[in-house]
Protein backbone atom coordinates (compact mmCIF):
# COMPACT_ATOMS: atom_id res chain seq x y z
CA UNK A 1 0.00 0.00 0.00
CA UNK A 2 0.81 3.81 -0.35
CA UNK A 3 3.52 4.97 1.82
CA UNK A 4 4.38 8.32 2.91
CA UNK A 5 7.70 8.56 4.50
CA UNK A 6 8.89 11.73 6.28
CA UNK A 7 12.52 13.50 7.62
CA UNK A 8 13.89 14.39 9.26
CA UNK A 9 12.25 12.66 12.52
CA UNK A 10 13.86 15.45 14.66
CA UNK A 11 14.96 19.12 13.69
CA UNK A 12 16.13 21.37 16.64
CA UNK A 13 16.91 25.20 15.05
CA UNK A 14 18.33 28.24 17.19
CA UNK A 15 15.46 30.63 16.67
CA UNK A 16 16.01 32.46 13.69
CA UNK A 17 17.10 29.45 11.77
CA UNK A 18 15.17 28.05 8.81
CA UNK A 19 13.56 24.41 9.13
CA UNK A 20 12.87 22.31 6.60
CA UNK A 21 10.76 18.52 6.20
CA UNK A 22 10.54 16.94 3.61
CA UNK A 23 8.07 14.13 2.10
CA UNK A 24 8.07 10.95 0.18
CA UNK A 25 5.41 8.53 -1.22
CA UNK A 26 5.85 5.70 -3.06
CA UNK A 27 2.89 6.12 -5.33
CA UNK A 28 2.35 9.31 -7.42
CA UNK A 29 -0.16 11.34 -4.98
CA UNK A 30 -3.49 13.14 -6.36
CA UNK A 31 -2.88 15.52 -3.77
CA UNK A 32 -0.97 16.33 -0.32
CA UNK A 33 -1.81 18.26 3.35
CA UNK A 34 0.24 19.89 5.69
CA UNK A 35 -0.53 19.48 9.42
CA UNK A 36 1.24 21.04 12.38
CA UNK A 37 0.66 19.09 15.75
CA UNK A 38 1.38 21.99 18.93
CA UNK A 39 2.88 19.65 21.95
CA UNK A 40 -0.06 18.21 23.92
CA UNK A 41 -2.49 19.03 21.25
CA UNK A 42 -4.00 17.75 18.23
CA UNK A 43 -3.53 17.95 14.53
CA UNK A 44 -4.39 21.47 12.63
CA UNK A 45 -4.94 21.35 8.95
CA UNK A 46 -2.49 23.83 7.28
CA UNK A 47 -2.53 23.80 3.40
CA UNK A 48 -3.61 21.56 0.42
CA UNK A 49 -0.90 20.73 -2.94
CA UNK A 50 -2.66 19.33 -5.70
CA UNK A 51 -0.97 20.17 -8.99
CA UNK A 52 2.33 18.82 -9.58
CA UNK A 53 5.39 21.75 -9.31
CA UNK A 54 2.90 23.44 -7.10
CA UNK A 55 4.26 26.16 -4.43
CA UNK A 56 2.28 27.84 -2.13
CA UNK A 57 3.35 30.23 0.89
CA UNK A 58 1.90 31.20 3.81
CA UNK A 59 3.72 33.90 5.99
CA UNK A 60 6.94 32.52 6.84
CA UNK A 61 5.75 28.74 5.58
CA UNK A 62 6.66 27.90 1.98
CA UNK A 63 5.21 24.68 0.66
CA UNK A 64 5.90 22.46 -2.35
CA UNK A 65 4.67 19.88 -4.49
CA UNK A 66 7.00 17.89 -6.84
CA UNK A 67 6.89 18.01 -10.21
CA UNK A 68 6.37 14.11 -10.56
CA UNK A 69 3.47 14.56 -7.65
CA UNK A 70 5.44 12.01 -5.00
CA UNK A 71 7.20 14.57 -2.65
CA UNK A 72 6.76 17.24 -1.30
CA UNK A 73 8.42 20.00 1.72
CA UNK A 74 7.46 22.67 3.91
CA UNK A 75 10.01 25.53 4.76
CA UNK A 76 9.88 27.36 7.52
CA UNK A 77 11.76 30.73 7.28
CA UNK A 78 13.76 32.53 10.17
CA UNK A 79 12.14 30.16 13.30
CA UNK A 80 9.98 31.57 15.99
CA UNK A 81 9.11 29.58 19.24
CA UNK A 82 6.02 29.65 18.15
CA UNK A 83 6.76 27.01 15.47
CA UNK A 84 7.66 24.44 17.82
CA UNK A 85 5.38 21.20 17.16
CA UNK A 86 5.05 18.18 14.94
CA UNK A 87 4.74 18.30 11.41
CA UNK A 88 2.64 15.91 9.28
CA UNK A 89 2.51 15.44 5.63
CA UNK A 90 -0.49 13.11 4.82
CA UNK A 91 -1.63 11.74 1.55
CA UNK A 92 -4.66 9.96 0.02
CA UNK A 93 -4.63 6.08 -0.03
CA UNK A 94 -6.02 3.51 -2.21
CA UNK A 95 -9.36 4.02 -0.81
CA UNK A 96 -9.02 8.23 -0.69
CA UNK A 97 -8.10 7.73 3.09
CA UNK A 98 -5.86 9.78 4.56
CA UNK A 99 -2.19 8.30 5.70
CA UNK A 100 0.00 10.48 7.70
CA UNK A 101 3.58 10.90 7.13
CA UNK A 102 6.00 10.43 10.43
CA UNK A 103 5.85 13.69 11.04
CA UNK A 104 8.77 16.35 12.20
CA UNK A 105 9.11 17.11 15.97
CA UNK A 106 10.66 21.07 15.33
CA UNK A 107 12.42 22.40 18.50
CA UNK A 108 13.17 26.38 18.36
CA UNK A 109 15.71 27.04 20.74
CA UNK A 110 15.42 30.59 22.12
CA UNK B 1 -20.47 25.17 11.60
CA UNK B 2 -18.70 21.73 12.37
CA UNK B 3 -17.51 20.85 15.42
CA UNK B 4 -16.33 16.96 16.24
CA UNK B 5 -16.58 15.79 20.49
CA UNK B 6 -14.27 13.07 21.49
CA UNK B 7 -14.74 11.91 24.77
CA UNK B 8 -12.95 11.00 27.14
CA UNK B 9 -9.69 12.91 27.37
CA UNK B 10 -7.80 11.09 29.67
CA UNK B 11 -8.68 7.66 30.46
CA UNK B 12 -6.30 5.11 32.70
CA UNK B 13 -7.64 1.71 32.18
CA UNK B 14 -6.01 -1.89 33.61
CA UNK B 15 -4.98 -4.97 31.69
CA UNK B 16 -7.42 -6.87 30.32
CA UNK B 17 -10.54 -4.28 30.86
CA UNK B 18 -12.99 -3.32 27.88
CA UNK B 19 -12.47 -0.07 26.12
CA UNK B 20 -15.02 2.60 24.31
CA UNK B 21 -14.05 5.50 22.89
CA UNK B 22 -16.84 7.60 21.21
CA UNK B 23 -16.78 10.92 18.54
CA UNK B 24 -19.54 12.59 17.59
CA UNK B 25 -19.49 15.22 14.57
CA UNK B 26 -21.91 18.22 14.86
CA UNK B 27 -23.11 20.00 11.44
CA UNK B 28 -21.96 17.65 8.57
CA UNK B 29 -23.51 14.78 6.97
CA UNK B 30 -22.13 11.65 5.57
CA UNK B 31 -18.80 12.60 7.05
CA UNK B 32 -15.21 10.47 6.32
CA UNK B 33 -14.47 9.45 9.80
CA UNK B 34 -11.02 8.07 10.95
CA UNK B 35 -9.47 6.90 14.02
CA UNK B 36 -6.08 7.41 14.21
CA UNK B 37 -3.39 6.37 17.57
CA UNK B 38 -0.15 8.04 18.42
CA UNK B 39 2.70 6.41 20.53
CA UNK B 40 4.28 9.38 22.69
CA UNK B 41 6.63 11.41 20.37
CA UNK B 42 5.66 9.32 16.92
CA UNK B 43 3.30 9.55 13.90
CA UNK B 44 -0.23 9.07 13.31
CA UNK B 45 -0.99 5.48 12.58
CA UNK B 46 -4.30 5.24 10.90
CA UNK B 47 -6.59 2.40 13.06
CA UNK B 48 -10.03 2.74 11.20
CA UNK B 49 -11.61 4.60 8.32
CA UNK B 50 -15.32 5.08 7.80
CA UNK B 51 -17.00 5.97 4.61
CA UNK B 52 -21.10 5.52 5.88
CA UNK B 53 -23.01 3.93 8.27
CA UNK B 54 -21.85 0.17 9.06
CA UNK B 55 -18.51 0.90 6.83
CA UNK B 56 -15.55 -0.23 8.43
CA UNK B 57 -12.09 -0.68 7.05
CA UNK B 58 -9.32 -1.91 8.99
CA UNK B 59 -5.69 -0.56 8.31
CA UNK B 60 -3.79 -2.63 10.62
CA UNK B 61 -4.48 -5.71 12.75
CA UNK B 62 -4.66 -5.79 15.88
CA UNK B 63 -6.60 -5.98 19.66
CA UNK B 64 -9.25 -2.96 18.37
CA UNK B 65 -12.13 -2.37 16.93
CA UNK B 66 -14.58 0.39 15.37
CA UNK B 67 -18.09 0.58 14.75
CA UNK B 68 -20.40 3.28 12.76
CA UNK B 69 -23.72 2.99 14.17
CA UNK B 70 -24.90 6.50 13.49
CA UNK B 71 -23.54 8.34 9.84
CA UNK B 72 -22.20 10.86 12.64
CA UNK B 73 -21.23 8.53 15.12
CA UNK B 74 -18.01 6.74 15.42
CA UNK B 75 -16.48 4.07 18.30
CA UNK B 76 -13.55 2.43 19.02
CA UNK B 77 -13.96 -0.34 21.04
CA UNK B 78 -11.19 -3.23 23.16
CA UNK B 79 -12.87 -6.17 24.42
CA UNK B 80 -9.44 -6.75 26.30
CA UNK B 81 -7.39 -4.09 26.81
CA UNK B 82 -3.21 -4.72 26.15
CA UNK B 83 -0.70 -3.13 27.36
CA UNK B 84 0.61 -2.15 24.00
CA UNK B 85 -2.71 0.01 23.53
CA UNK B 86 -1.45 2.86 25.34
CA UNK B 87 -1.09 5.91 23.53
CA UNK B 88 -2.87 9.21 22.26
CA UNK B 89 -6.65 7.95 20.23
CA UNK B 90 -7.52 10.81 17.78
CA UNK B 91 -10.79 10.86 15.77
CA UNK B 92 -10.79 12.49 12.75
CA UNK B 93 -13.73 13.52 9.80
CA UNK B 94 -13.73 15.29 6.12
CA UNK B 95 -16.14 16.37 3.65
CA UNK B 96 -16.61 12.95 1.63
CA UNK B 97 -15.89 14.06 -1.93
CA UNK B 98 -14.04 12.76 -4.89
CA UNK B 99 -11.10 14.52 -3.97
CA UNK B 100 -9.54 14.60 -0.75
CA UNK B 101 -10.50 17.32 1.91
CA UNK B 102 -8.99 18.11 5.29
CA UNK B 103 -9.23 16.56 7.65
CA UNK B 104 -10.53 17.94 11.39
CA UNK B 105 -9.25 16.25 14.37
CA UNK B 106 -10.83 15.79 17.65
CA UNK B 107 -9.14 17.03 20.95
CA UNK B 108 -7.99 13.17 21.65
CA UNK B 109 -7.85 11.16 24.18
CA UNK B 110 -4.86 9.82 26.37
CA UNK B 111 -5.27 6.49 27.29
CA UNK B 112 -2.91 4.63 29.87
CA UNK B 113 -3.10 0.74 30.05
CA UNK B 114 -1.98 -0.43 33.56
Amino acid sequence: GQQVMQIPQYQHVQEGEDFTTYCNSSTTLSNIQWYKQRPGGHPVFLIQLVKSGEVKKQKRLTFQFGEAKKNSSLHITATQTTDVGTYFCAGPGSARQLTFGSGTQLTVLP
Amino acid sequence: SQTIHQWPATLVQPVGSPLSLECTVEGTSNPNLYWYRQAAGRGLQLLFYSVGIGQISSEVPQNLSASRPQDRQFILSSKKLLLSDSGFYLCAWSVRTTLNTEAFFGQGTRLTVV
